[in-house]
């Protein structure tokens, strides 16, 4: 069985550029959530999709986005990138039929660096 | 809105002491908690889930607790060692949806 994966494991982009990270769900799985951590904090549920469907949103700006694919992989694109953006993007996969868990499965984050 | 908070931020021990995490919830409408452990730079490792339904969860030398009604659960870990040094964090999952609602961690050193 395959874990989550994300790419790249570190970026780092120039304020206002535009960026798009992406995860691999683990097998079987069929949600994706995407989290923002930055240093010293918890981590912040930014967007989660359910079969390709958008399924919740947190606090975050329209300039976060996301997809999801037929394969249930996913990207979040993020654009006019700030300073502040710089974080841990941590990805996770459920599957949401297994109503006795929901439990996530987390990947290894990718580092983004905004200069 | 649910907050989750997490005492102490930081703790230090000596190798061998049993030791307990805690974690408190404002919404008690929760569907699970679930106790993570990230090392520095890292993604989460989950270590323990348990359901609303459970009172305790235990794996090896980790055994989580929850109390709903009060909105606290504790991790206790056993006999620590020097791996077990890294970041703890908690977090619940709010019935109605499938989002998890973070800490922000006990940074756990611990010295041989």
């Amino acid at each position: 069985e395959t874990g989550v994966t994300q790419s790249p494991t570190h970026l780092i982009k120039t304020r206002g550029q535009q960026v798009t990270l992406r995860c691999s769900s683990q097998s079987g799985h069929n949600t994706v959530s995407w989290y923002q951590q930055a240093l010293g904090q918890g981590p912040q549920f930014i967007f989660q999709y359910y079969r390709e469907e958008e399924n919740g949103r947190g606090n975050f700006p329209p300039r976060f986005s996301g997809l999801q694919f037929p394969n249930y992989s996913s990207e979040l694109n993020v654009n006019a990138l700030e300073l502040d953006d710089s974080a841990l993007y941590l990805c996770a996969s459920s599957l949401a039929e297994l109503e006795d868990s929901y439990e996530q499965y987390f990947g290894p984050g990718t580092r983004l660096t905004v200069t | 809105k649910q907050e989750v908070t997490q005492i102490p931020a930081a703790l230090s021990v000596p190798e061998g002491e049993n030791l307990v995490l805690n974690c408190s919830f404002t919404d008690s409408a929760i569907y699970n908690l679930q106790w993570f452990r990230q090392d520095p730079g890292k993604g989460l490792t989950s270590l323990l889930l348990i359901q609303s339904s459970q009172r305790e969860q235990t794996s090896g030398r980790l055994n989580a607790s929850l109390d709903k009604s009060s909105g606290r659960s504790t991790l206790y870990i056993a006999a620590s060692q020097p791996g077990d040094s890294a970041t703890y964090l908690c977090a619940v999952m709010n019935s109605g949806y499938s989002t998890l609602t973070f800490g922000k961690g006990t940074m756990l050193l611990v010295s041989p």
